[in-house]
């Protein structure tokens, strides 16, 4: 069975500060994929990046990076300078070849970040 | 403009009643998925389909139905079956096949409220 853990529920922070968003998962799979997706009041999920179990290079984005371990089996995302707009849900998310590649979601981390 | 549609936007039913909602992708995309949202809660998946004319059960199928006659349509029903059938409900797809997991494209999601 496949499991993601998203432990901070909430998180408040303020502008330009640095946040990390953990999240740690499991899975007795060799081959897996690891995804977050962002959720804004609208309700629509964006997609931010995919990684899958053979690539563990870190990853830059802009102010957003993401750290894989496979040895702490966790896929952390840190927004750098955050800004108002990063206020949302993110989500971490694991899916495997048995369940057709549907996304087994941890319950979400909220972001707010304040002026 | 390519994408995923979800209509309506805001649903309101008496108990009892069944219900579908639709979803409408032009993405070109073999894989469709259904997911349910409640309040604090990750996604959770209720059905999915690779191919059209098949799907599988997810999680948390019981009291759900779906359909997949043409590539681009996964209509969910919800039926009297459901017993909590109230929440946010997010049809998501991707190119899906070939042994490789893509991201998923969400479309704006559907509130339903049964009352």
């Amino acid at each position: 069975a496949q499991k993601v853990t998203q432990a901070q529920t909430e998180i408040s922070v303020v502008e330009k500060e640095d946040v990390t968003l953990d999240c740690v998962y499991e899975t007795r799979d060799t081959t897996y994929y690891l995804f977050w997706y962002k959720q804004p009041p609208s309700g629509e999920l964006v997609f931010l990046i995919r990684r899958n179990s053979f690539d563990e290079q870190n990853e830059i984005s802009g102010r957003y990076s993401w750290n894989f371990q496979k040895s702490t089996s966790s896929f952390n995302f840190t927004i750098t300078a955050s800004q108002v707009v990063d206020s949302a849900v993110y989500f971490c998310a694991l899916s495997v070849f048995d369940s057709g590649y549907a996304l087994n979601f941890g319950k979400g981390t909220s972001l707010l970040v304040t002026p | 403009d390519g994408g995923i549609t979800q209509s309506p936007k805001y649903l309101f039913r008496k108990e009892g009643q069944n219900v579908t909602l639709s979803c409408e992708q032009n993405l070109n995309h073999d894989a469709m998925y259904w997911y349910r949202q409640d309040p604090g809660q990750g996604l959770r998946l209720i059905y999915y389909s690779q191919i059209v004319n098949d799907f599988q059960k997810g999680d948390i199928a019981e009291g759900y139905s779906v359909s997949r006659e043409k590539k681009e349509s996964f209509p969910l029903t919800v039926t009297s079956a459901q017993k909590n059938p109230t929440a946010f409900y997010l049809c998501a797809s991707s190119i899906g096949g070939q042994g490789v997991s893509y991201e998923q494209y969400f479309g704006p999601g559907t509130r339903l409220t049964v009352t």
